[in-house]
């Protein structure tokens, strides 16, 4: 099965920074990558995707890219701001990254 | 509502003790997923459903673990035998389709004493 790769496990920035979360993954058939967002207590939630046929998407201060030569994605939030502090977790067929946690302070 | 429903939503049981869970998904969707997550980890896949078919179960699952969606609706996920290392948060999630994100329940929290 696919084996899914995180990094940094936690991730320290200022308020309006920029923050980046890389995910290596080892399946080169996996073609989905969504990310997850949880928060202490609650759900995953997802926040955004990439499908493989696409290098990069962008939903307003969240986007991922996708490199699939070298089978790894990144989220990148920008002008984080605190109510971005949680847990993120990568994914690709259906396996989970180890999390990364995202502190932002104010 | 009609998100993901999991009950019971915690649930104590002495070690050696059987439990089932159980997982309502949305209904349009034909994949479900089971997951277990300890505290500080990513979700851990342990199995997944299209439709009533149990397409893919983790090696990483012993024996003591099966899942069944007899109807392609519910879900239920019966731990045997429980041991402590068993205890963990069990989260269940539905998509309508491979590439679409997953719609988490609440999952059950499952404490062996």
């Amino acid at each position: 099965g696919e084996n899914v790769e995180q990094h940094p496990s936690t991730l320290s920035v200022q308020e309006g920074d920029s923050a980046v979360i890389k995910c290596t993954y080892s399946d080169s058939a996996s073609n989905y990558f969504p990310w997850y967002k949880q928060e202490l207590g609650k759900r995953p939630q997802l926040i955004i995707d990439i499908r493989s046929n696409v290098g990069e998407k962008k939903d307003q201060r969240i986007a991922v890219t996708l490199n699939k030569t070298a089978k790894h994605f990144s989220l990148h939030i920008t002008e984080t701001q605190p109510e971005d502090s949680a847990v993120y977790f990568c994914c690709g067929d259906m396996r989970f990254g180890a999390g990364t946690r995202l502190t932002v302070k104010p | 509502d009609t998100g993901v429903s999991q009950d019971p939503r915690h649930k104590i049981t002495k070690r050696g003790q059987n439990v089932t869970f159980r997982c309502d998904p949305i209904s349009e969707h034909n994949r479900l997923y089971w997951y277990r997550q300890t505290l500080g980890q990513g979700p851990e896949f342990l199995t997944y459903f299209q439709n009533e078919a149990q397409l893919e179960k983790s090696r990483l699952l012993s024996d003591r673990f099966s899942a069944e969606r007899p109807k392609g609706s519910f879900s239920t996920l019966e731990i045997q035998r429980t041991e402590q290392g068993d205890s963990a948060m069990y989260l269940c999630a539905s998509s309508l389709l491979f590439s679409d994100g997953y719609t988490f329940g609440s999952g059950t929290r499952l404490t062996v004493v």
